[in-house]
Parts: C-alpha cells; sequence; structure tokens
C-alpha cells in the first residue's frame, strides 16, 4: 500500500471549513483513498473513501486531484467536537485481509 | 446492534501473567482484526481474520495468539505479558463490499503491563 504524509497538526475555528491534506504520490491506480479520523480514547472512525471521483456524504467531502497525488478532506463546518486525530490511508480495495495501514495523521484541533 | 464490542476496558497486568482480551461484533461481518496504539502514535496490525476458522499475521504479532472459531468471536491472547504489551487494544470489524469496505472499531481496551 501507497505511503501517505499529512502534516502534524491544524487548527480551525469553529464554524469555518477545516481542510485537511494529504500527499500520496506513489499511490498505484487501483488503490483507494480513505479517511479516519480517532476522538480522544476512542477508536478510529470511518469518514470517507474515493478512487479519483470527488466524494460527498453527510459528515465530509473528499477532494482527490485528477493526477491522484494528492487529496484533500473538507469539514465544511467545523464543530468542537471534530476535534480529533485524522488519518490518510490508500489502499487497495481488495487486498488480502482488508485491513488499514495508519500513519500519524494530522491532529485537528478546533477552537471557539 | 451494539456493534464491535470488547472487553474489558481496562486491565493490570503482571510480567509473565496471560490474559485474553475479547471481541465479539453482531453484524456478521466477514472481517475481523486486532490493532494495538501505543502513545502518540497510530495503529499498528496485529493479528486478522477473513473468516471463522482463518487467520492471519499482521505487522506485529509477536507475543500473542489468535482465534476464530465462529463469526462473531476475535479473541487476542497474551501468554506471557511484557511491559512492551502495555498500549490500547483496538478490535474492528467490516464486510467485504464491492464498492469499498469501512471498518467498525471497537472502543478499546487500555492495558498497562507492570
Amino acid at each position: 500500500d501507497a505511503k501517505t504524509t499529512q502534516p502534524t497538526s491544524m487548527d480551525c475555528a469553529e464554524g469555518r471549513a477545516a481542510n485537511l491534506p494529504c500527499n500520496h504520490s506513489t499511490i498505484s491506480g487501483n488503490e483507494y483513498v480513505y479517511w479516519y479520523r480517532q476522538i480522544h480514547s476512542q477508536g478510529p472512525q470511518y469518514i470517507i473513501h474515493g478512487l479519483k471521483n470527488n466524494e460527498t456524504n453527510e459528515m465530509a467531502s473528499l477532494i482527490i486531484t485528477e493526477d491522484r497525488k494528492s487529496s484533500t478532506l473538507i469539514l465544511p463546518h467545523a464543530t468542537l467536537r471534530d476535534t480529533a486525530v485524522y488519518y490518510c490511508i490508500v489502499r487497495v480495495k481488495d487486498n488480502a485481509g482488508n485491513m488499514l495501514t495508519f500513519g500519524g495523521g494530522t491532529r485537528l484541533m478546533v477552537k471557539p | 446492534n451494539a456493534g464491535v464490542t470488547q472487553t474489558p476496558k481496562f486491565q493490570v497486568l503482571k510480567t509473565g501473567q496471560s490474559m485474553t482480551l475479547q471481541c465479539a461484533q453482531d453484524m456478521n461481518h466477514e472481517y475481523m482484526s486486532w490493532y494495538r496504539q501505543d502513545p502518540g502514535m497510530g495503529l499498528r496490525l496485529i493479528h486478522y481474520s477473513v473468516g471463522a476458522g482463518i487467520t492471519d499475521q499482521g505487522e506485529v504479532p509477536n507475543g500473542y495468539n489468535v482465534s476464530r472459531s465462529t463469526t462473531e468471536d476475535f479473541p487476542l491472547r497474551l501468554l506471557s505479558a511484557a511491559p512492551s504489551q502495555t498500549s490500547v487494544y483496538f478490535c474492528a470489524s467490516s464486510y467485504r463490499l464491492a464498492g469499498g469496505e469501512t471498518q467498525y472499531f471497537g472502543p478499546g481496551t487500555r492495558l498497562l503491563v507492570l
């Protein structure tokens, strides 16, 4: 699975959009981009995933560049409860074991 | 549905003791896995299972055993606990879907080995 690079930490004002970048320059054509988050002391929570098209759900939007070498997770109206570590993961959809490789993630702090 | 449940929530062991961390899911998921998370770090895969009777090693399997006798349960056994196994342990489960899979995580077990 391709490696990812994320900033260690970011701040965002409450009510504003939080844009979390992820670089995955070695991504393969059959690898998806997944985003999970982990709120303090809890298990990770799935947010969104995509292959090459932009995706949106009730939690967030995922923007993937045309060359697929980077992506951005957008939380449109961040709240204090969105304070968490956000993990960007790239992996083959049906790789053996269906497991995830977590890196260090981005620690997002939403401030009042 | 209860989702993924883990017991116990907290555990303190002495070096050399053995114990089993329990994990259960009621979503009829094929895939289950165990991760450990050390302070300030991401999750690392210990063992995983793609179905009842089938298990395999992940990134850091040494010191841990698993079995999968039923679809619902995936216990993790520490045969002889060591201080290096002090960590938070997460169990996860998922379907295998054509459109992409998402994993559901349990609340974690915090283990301290003295």
